[in-house]
């Protein structure tokens, strides 16, 4: 079982940037394709970006194009996940996830398993 | 992008209920969805992944189907702990959206 431990709570100013840290232990760190959701307050579930599997190539929500940077430290096991140019609309909890890939018949399945416990960003001047 | 729209976004209904809630894609995304079970305060958990498999250890009164543009989750016999917000995500084309998600709550 993999589990993934976030960082703590954030505030930030308008205009600044805020990362978020997503440890892993259990695994294969490299083998993971960890990506970044988040939930505003009372709001559903929005997907950012992150690693795509089997590939291992980063890709990111158009929305969020140029604003988010997604990265990994092998040697710490920890992804990041960084945001910039915050404005109050990004106050919300951020959740990493480990993407699983699984074969059914003769294709690959994804699923998110394995979730961080979520990291409250809160933008305010 | 692959928008995914869910329905109803608000349910009511009693123990021992079947429920159904659907979700549409807005393009072909063959099987490649899930379905999450959200509750207040907690990462969401997954149910049921390529479209009807589902995850071990979730009990088997949950029920996915469909294929293609249109999908189902179906509750056969809602239990007090079921009541929570349930979201589909299509993971097609490397985005992995998620749809609005369905509030089911107790009547």
């Amino acid at each position: 079982q993999v589990q993934l431990v976030q960082s703590g709570a954030e505030v930030k100013k308008p205009g600044s940037s805020v990362k978020v840290s997503c440890k892993a232990s259990g695994g294969t760190f490299n083998n993971y394709a960890i990506n970044w959701v988040r939930q505003a307050p009372g709001q559903g579930l929005e997907w950012m970006g992150g690693i795509i599997p089997i590939f291992n190539t980063p890709k990111n929500a158009q929305k969020f194009q140029g604003r988010v940077t997604i990265t990994a430290d092998e040697s710490t096991t920890t992804a990041y996940m960084e945001l910039s140019s915050l404005r109050s609309e990004d106050t919300a909890v951020y959740y990493c996830a480990r993407v699983v890939v699984v074969v059914v018949g003769a294709n690959h399945q994804y699923y998110f398993d394995d979730w961080g416990q979520g990291t409250l960003v809160t933008v305010s001047s | 992008d692959i928008q995914l729209t869910q329905s109803p976004s608000f349910l009511s209904a009693s123990v021992g209920d079947r429920v159904t809630i659907t979700c549409r894609a807005s393009q072909d995304i063959s099987s490649y969805l899930a379905w999450y079970q959200q509750t207040p305060g907690k990462a969401p958990k997954l149910l049921i992944y390529a479209a009807f498999i589902l995850q071990s250890g979730v009990p088997s009164r949950f029920s996915g189907s469909g294929s293609g543009t249109e999908f189902t989750l179906t509750i056969s016999s809602l239990q007090p702990e079921d009541f929570a917000t349930y979201y589909c995500q299509q993971l097609s084309s490397y985005t992995y959206t998620f749809g609005q998600g369905t509030k089911l709550e107790i009547k």
